[in-house]
């Protein structure tokens, strides 16, 4: 069964800096990762899609990459702003499966 | 953009009623998805549809059941809504059509807060 474990639960960094968001699974044959963002009381918002036969994606300055070999991706956030905090869940789906397991998430806070 | 809608943003039942949520989507997507998502639980699938008539249970089906009589509709079925059933609805859709690097990028509604008393 597929577990996937986001750390930290939580994170609170000043304006500006850059910072990673970790999402780790235990089963590396996925068909792709995807990363998203909640705020609160909303629905989840996409913001980066992972196939399996690719190592990372680009959009702004979101950069999210994939190891498969390790069971690792990495999100990263480029000087961060206030309007980036929400939590971020990353979601995998196994090639055999046509369902995705989620992480619990990565609550972050950028104070101005 | 794709755009998924559900068709109540707070719902509030009462025990042993019969609760439909309902949720539309306008890309022609193959694939629609229901979860619920609870604090310190996650998010998790209660029933997902490959196609129109067609459904396969999640995680945790018991107590709910579902319909997919078109393409764009999906909808979510409480019998008989018991308390432990209040939570935050998730819906969701993707395809396996279109540009490889988008195939099977899930999109997701607002959500529904139901509570059930």
């Amino acid at each position: 069964k597929q577990e996937v474990t986001q750390i930290p639960a939580a994170l609170s960094v000043p304006e500006g800096e850059n910072l990673v968001l970790n999402c780790s699974f235990t089963d590396s044959a996925i068909y792709n990762l995807q990363w998203f963002r909640q705020d609160p009381g909303k629905g989840l918002t996409s913001l980066l899609l992972i196939q399996s036969s690719q190592r990372e994606q680009t959009s702004g300055r979101l950069n999210a990459s994939l190891d498969k070999s390790s069971g690792r991706s990495t999100l990263y956030i480029a000087a961060s702003q206030p309007g980036d905090s929400a939590t971020y869940l990353c979601a995998v789906r196994l090639v055999s499966a046509g369902k995705s397991t989620f992480g619990d998430g990565t609550t972050l806070t950028v104070k101005p | 953009d794709v755009k998924v809608t559900q068709s109540s943003r707070y719902l509030v039942k009462r025990t042993g009623e019969k609760v439909f949520l309902e949720c539309v989507q306008d890309m022609d997507h193959e694939n629609m998805f229901w979860y619920r998502q609870d604090p310190g639980l996650g998010l998790r699938l209660i029933y997902f549809s490959y196609d129109v008539k067609m459904k396969e249970k999640g995680d945790i089906p018991e107590g709910y059941s579902v319909s997919r009589e078109k393409k764009e509709r999906f909808s979510l079925i409480l019998e008989s809504a018991s308390t432990n059933q209040t939570s935050m609805y998730l819906c969701a859709s993707s395809s396996h059509r279109g540009p490889r690097s988008s195939y099977n990028e899930q999109f997701f509604g607002p959500g529904t807060r139901l509570t059930v008393l």
